[in-house]
C-alpha cells in the first residue's frame, strides 16, 4: 500500500537548520518530491530525487534518501523567513497520481 | 522551466451555478493531468485523473457528475463544477505530466467559494 508520513510542525530560528523528514512505504517508488506551499498558494516543486540516488545537493536544500528505511529528508541550510510554509513530501511509483504526506508546517523565527 | 497554469485563481459565486477551472501545461505536452482538493490545513486530496482524449477516472466517493473533467488536448484540462453548493468550496489544484519519467509540476490553484 502507499502511505507517506511526515511531522506535523517544526520551529527554527533564522539562520539555523532546518530538518523535514518523510517515511513512505511503497518501495517501488521512481521518484521523491519536496514542494513548498504558502498560504493561499499552489505547490511550488522545490526538488525531487530519482530512487536510485542517496543525496541530491541544490543551493540550499539537501535531499537525503534512505531507500532501505524509506526515509526520506530535506534540509534547508541557513533557514530564512521567506522559508516559513508547508513542506510536502510526495512520493511517486509512475502508476498513478503522487501520494502527498500530511505536510509540515515550518516556522521560521526571526 | 515546465510551467502550468491554472485560471482562475479565486472565484466567488452562487449556490446552483456552475464553474469551470482551466490546467494549461504551457511548454510540454501533458499526456496526464490530476486534479486534486485541498481543505484548509489538510493534504491535497486526489479526486480524479484525466488522461488526453479518454475519460477522466475519479476516485472513489467523488461525483462524477458533479465534477466533470474534459482533457481535449495535450495542453488543457478543464474542471467543471456543476451546480455547486456551499460544501464544494475548497483549493482546487491541478498538476501535469509529461513523460513518464518526468515530475509532475502543479498550477498555482484555484480558491472555489460558493456563497
Amino acid at each position: 500500500g502507499e502511505d507517506v508520513e511526515q511531522s506535523l510542525f517544526l520551529s527554527v530560528r533564522e539562520g539555523d537548520s532546518s530538518v523535514i523528514n518523510c517515511t513512505y512505504t511503497d518501495s517501488s517508488s521512481t521518484y521523491l518530491y519536496w514542494y513548498k506551499q504558502e498560504p493561499g498558494a499552489g505547490l511550488q516543486l522545490l526538488t525531487y530525487i530519482f530512487s536510485n540516488m542517496d543525496m541530491k545537493q541544490d543551493q540550499r536544500l539537501t535531499v537525503l534518501l534512505n531507500k532501505k528505511d524509506k526515509h526520506l529528508s530535506l534540509r534547508i541550510a541557513d533557514t530564512q523567513t521567506g522559508d516559513s510554509a508547508i513542506y510536502f513530501c510526495a512520493e511517486d511509483t509512475g502508476r498513478r497520481a503522487l501520494t502527498f504526506g500530511s505536510g509540515t508546517r515550518l516556522q521560521v523565527q526571526p | 522551466g515546465a510551467v502550468v497554469s491554472q485560471h482562475p485563481s479565486w472565484v466567488i459565486c452562487k449556490s446552483g451555478t456552475s464553474v469551470k477551472i482551466e490546467c494549461r501545461s504551457l511548454d510540454f505536452q501533458a499526456t496526464t493531468m490530476f486534479w486534486y482538493r485541498q481543505f484548509p490545513k489538510q493534504s491535497l486530496m486526489l479526486m480524479a485523473t484525466s488522461n488526453e482524449g479518454s475519460k477522466a477516472t475519479y476516485e472513489q466517493g467523488v461525483e462524477k457528475d458533479k465534477f466533470l473533467i474534459n482533457h481535449a488536448s495535450l495542453t488543457l484540462s478543464t474542471l467543471t463544477v456543476t451546480s455547486a453548493h456551499p460544501e464544494d468550496s475548497s483549493f482546487y489544484i491541478c498538476s501535469a505530466k509529461g513523460l513518464s519519467n518526468q515530475p509532475q509540476h502543479f498550477g498555482d490553484g484555484t480558491r472555489l467559494s460558493i456563497l
